[in-house]
């Protein structure tokens, strides 16, 4: 069974620039995945941050980026605020109606 | 203003049939533009997809849960709704319903774009 895989943590400097990925143990990402990315924070629903690879959802600010890198999808956070700190994860779209979501990153602004 | 609402019961014993229903509000369910679909989270862990629910009754599920989930629609109430069997205390986690955007007026999205509260469904002898 393919799993989609996250960096489990990551760290970033408040205004520095962290790029989280989302790959494949067998394969590549691409954007007929339909890459989306998700922000939780403790106790929260997940929020929308990306769709469709590249595409903001409404109301998040343009810091936030998705890409594809290579054979991964990509997060890119520039200029990074404390608020940031969270748990980001990534989705893609399997076909024949199936998502898989990864494991998720556990982001620490400081 | 669309909403999302799960409700169900916050208890379930070891190997009885857990059962959680979405109350979706704003909208309707009674779509093709739409994908209906759980999540659950257990207690420190990451989410996990379930499976969704188009509008018509056909239903997709997570491979790894496939025997035990059945999702089930009913677009007269405007809610869907989440059973497993079984349930163990591996079952114990916080279960979202969600709205799947499947398209716009020109491309195909398939992505997660609304999320209910959560409810947390423990279970437990």
């Amino acid at each position: 069974q393919t799993v989609v895989t996250q960096e489990p943590s990551f760290s970033v400097s408040p205004g520095g620039t962290v790029t989280l990925t989302c790959g494949l143990s067998s394969g590549s990402v691409s954007t007929s995945n339909y890459p989306s990315w998700y922000q939780q924070t403790p106790g929260q629903s997940p929020r929308t941050l990306i769709y469709r690879t590249n595409i903001r959802s409404s109301g998040v600010p343009d810091r936030f980026s998705g890409s594809i890198l290579g054979n991964k999808a990509a997060l890119t956070i520039t200029g990074a605020q404390a608020d940031d700190e969270s748990d980001y994860y990534c989705v893609l779209y399997w076909g024949g109606g199936l998502w898989v979501f990864g494991g998720g990153t556990k982001l620490t602004v400081l | 203003h669309l909403q999302l609402q799960e409700s169900g019961p916050g208890l379930v014993k070891p190997s009885e049939t857990l059962s959680l229903t979405c109350t979706v509000s704003g909208d309707s369910i009674n779509s093709d533009t739409y994908f209906w679909g759980w999540i659950r989270q257990p207690p420190g862990k990451g989410l996990e997809w379930i499976g969704v629910i188009y509008y018509s009754g056909s239903t997709y599920y997570n491979p790894s849960l496939k025997s035990r989930v059945t999702l089930s629609v009913d677009t007269s109430k405007n809610h869907f709704s989440l059973k497993v069997l079984s349930v163990t205390v591996a079952d114990t986690a916080v279960y979202y319903c969600a709205r799947v955007l499947r398209k716009d007026s020109s491309d195909l999205l398939y992505y997660f774009d609304h999320w209910g509260q959560g409810t947390l469904v423990t279970v437990s002898s």
